[in-house]
Formats: C-alpha cells, sequence, structure tokens
C-alpha cells in the first residue's frame, strides 16, 4: 500500500525532450509538493499545490509545469529538458489541518544527457 | 526566512557507539521539526517529528531528538548505531498550521558506520 507513488522511477533522456512525471497519493491529503534534490542532495520545494489550487510556485524555470486533476494527483511535466534538470524529484503530500505531516513518495531519478 | 543548519556534512562512528547529529533552525513561529533519513536511492523516510509538548520525541529505529527552544536546536541521537543506520538525514522545519508552505530542510549530514 504505496502512500504516495511517482512514475517513472528512473528517466533517462536527450537534451530538448519533454517529459513527465506523475504522481498519486492515497492518504487523503489535501495538499501535494514537488521537490527537487540536487547532486549534493539538497532538497528544495518548486510547487504546492492545495485543493488542486497552487500556493508556492518557487522560483522555477516556466519550462516545469505542475498539474493537478485532483486532490490525488500532483504530474510534472518538463520542457525542452537541460543537462542542468538532472536531479532526484520527490513527490508529497500532507494534511494541513492535522498537522501537516509530509510523506515524501521514493522519487524520480531523471538524467538528461 | 526561516532556515536549517546542519553543520556536520559527514559523521563516522564505530557501530555501537552513540551518535548525535546536530541540529539549528532559525524560524520567526512556533517551530514545527522533522528528521528524515534517506538510505541511498531511496526515498526520505520520516523518522520523528515535534509539534509540542514534551521536548524529549521518540522516533522509529530507536531513535530520539530532543527540542531546545532556547538554543533553537533539534539534535537527534541515537544509543548504538547499527551498519543499517548508515545513510543521508535531513533535519527540516515547517510552520505548524502554516499551510501548504512545504518545509525547509538542512543540507544533510551522511553518516558512515565503521564495522
Amino acid at each position: 500500500d504505496t502512500a504516495v507513488s511517482q512514475t517513472p522511477k528512473y528517466l533517462v533522456t536527450q537534451m530538448g525532450n519533454d517529459k513527465s512525471i506523475k504522481c498519486e497519493q492515497n492518504l487523503g491529503h489535501d495538499t501535494m509538493y514537488w521537490y527537487k534534490q540536487d547532486s549534493k542532495k539538497f532538497l528544495k520545494i518548486m510547487f504546492s499545490y492545495n485543493n488542486k489550487e497552487l500556493i508556492i510556485n518557487e522560483t522555477v524555470p516556466n519550462r516545469f509545469s505542475p498539474k493537478s486533476p485532483d486532490k490525488a494527483h500532483l504530474n510534472l511535466h518538463i520542457n525542452s529538458l537541460e543537462l542542468g534538470d538532472s536531479a532526484v524529484y520527490f513527490c508529497a503530500s500532507s494534511q494541513v489541518q492535522t498537522g501537516n505531516t509530509i510523506y515524501f513518495g521514493e522519487g524520480s531519478w531523471l538524467t538528461v544527457v | 526566512a526561516q532556515s536549517v543548519t546542519q553543520p556536520d556534512i559527514h559523521i563516522t562512528v564505530s557501530e555501537g557507539a552513540s551518535l548525535e547529529l546536530r541540529c539549528n533552525y532559525s524560524y520567526g513561529a512556533t517551530p514545527y521539526l522533522f528528521w528524515y533519513v534517506q538510505s541511498p536511492g531511496q526515498g526520505l523516510q520520516l523518522l520523528l517529528k515535534y509539534f509540542s509538548g514534551d521536548t524529549l520525541v521518540q522516533g522509529i529505529k530507536g531513535f530520539e531528538a530532543e527540542f531546545k527552544r532556547s538554543q533553537s536546536s533539534f539534535n537527534l541521537r541515537k544509543p548504538s548505531v547499527h551498519w543499517s543506520d548508515a545513510a543521508e538525514y535531513f533535519c527540516a522545519v515547517g510552520a505548524l498550521g502554516g499551510g501548504a508552505d512545504g518545509l525547509t530542510f538542512g543540507k544533510g549530514t551522511h553518516l558512515i558506520i565503521q564495522p
């Protein structure tokens, strides 16, 4: 029973391609996030959605576009991939009203060649 | 702005020895503190969290952490480490009831266990 699941786990693609990472949570949470972990393991929030509404949009290139079709899903689409986009992308979710503990998915390892 | 400092990038501990990982935070409101662990090639697993109340919190895998408001610290401890504890450890701070702001993470401490 994976609480936060994201696919694919590994993705190798060429520069200039467009790719998507999908995320689903079965915890009934109202908030979902995308975090990026760089090569130095630093984790930084990219986006957050609360009840399908964009709340946080950190300084991220507009090639990155999140989409939340419903509360349980938050997908990340990346256009015109660049070498510097290589990273691990983590989806996460929380329930704001009951304490806001954030639960993470297993991560998606993106390598741009 | 909130921030988290983990002063030790790497720590090496012998198996069976005690462990303390340091975490200092800067936050304007009541902090909401977490420790996560990331094993190689894996996602982040929640070890423990502090909301309020007892300042010594117990977590999974035998870990505990103590919140010290006067020192703005939330150090993680374990009395006796096992080889399987080798991993990256992240301290994080968030706003209790702060909406969808997410967490601010420290840069992590890489724990190495010597046999």
